[in-house]
């Protein structure tokens, strides 16, 4: 089975923290993806990632980076946390190609609070 | 640009019932993907069904079943005789040929009560 692991399940931080958040896979996928959801907007892309250190800006950037040094981790870091980065976020991997089908294998999620 | 509509933001039902899921879909491409995960309460975005733009077959896997309709845009899901494990949140997504990405609906809300 494929497995998406995220780091921590809950976080709690302060205004203008740098808050990391890591994901590991272990299923040797070349993609991974950062989403950050929210309630009645579903799920929106933050950044992906298609190889080592390379990555793209999805729909919502502003305010996060990320970091892929190795190919099964992905990381997503806040710079300086502020408010309305609380949310839930969601990381995913994939293999490109007709035989894996685009299909995202998701992690459990981690909750982050930003007091 | 594409996008995916989930109308219903929430369906309760009692145990027993059939639920539908309605999704709709806008997009200009020709060749796309279409999906539908499920998110149980522990949080993991569970896959369900993976679909091709031109592949019309409906599919039935057990209690669910999908109907996928391009000259409507939709790819709704079904859920027959609900039980309460299927308490979750549902949603359809949309992947374009050419690109890396999934374009998510907002989701749909099942309770299934007892």
């Amino acid at each position: 089975d494929v497995k998406v692991t995220q780091s921590s399940r809950y976080l709690v931080k302060r205004t203008g923290e740098k808050v990391f958040l890591e994901c590991v896979q272990d299923m040797d996928h070349e993609n991974m993806f950062w989403y950050r959801q929210d309630p009645g907007l579903g799920l929106r892309l933050i950044y992906f990632s298609y190889d080592v250190k390379m990555k793209e800006k999805g729909d919502i950037p502003e305010g996060y980076s990320v970091s892929r040094e190795k190919k099964e981790r992905f990381s997503l870091i806040l710079e300086s946390a502020s408010t309305n980065q609380t949310s839930m976020y969601l990381c995913a991997s994939s293999s490109p190609g007709v035989l894996a089908k685009n299909i995202q294998y998701f992690g459990a999620g981690t909750r982050l609070s930003v007091l | 640009a594409q996008k995916v509509t989930q109308a219903q933001t929430e369906i309760s039902v009692v145990e027993k019932e059939d639920v539908t899921l309605d999704c709709v879909y806008e997009t200009r491409d020709t060749t796309y993907y279409l999906f539908w995960y499920k998110q149980p309460p522990s949080g993991e975005l569970v896959f369900l069904i993976r679909r091709n733009s031109f592949d019309e077959q409906n599919e039935i896997s057990g209690r669910y079943s999908w109907n996928f309709q391009k000259s409507t845009s939709s790819f709704n899901f079904t859920i027959t005789a609900s039980q309460v494990v299927d308490s979750a949140v549902y949603f359809c997504a949309l992947h374009r040929g050419s690109d890396y990405k999934l374009s998510f609906g907002a989701g749909t809300t099942v309770t299934v009560r007892a």
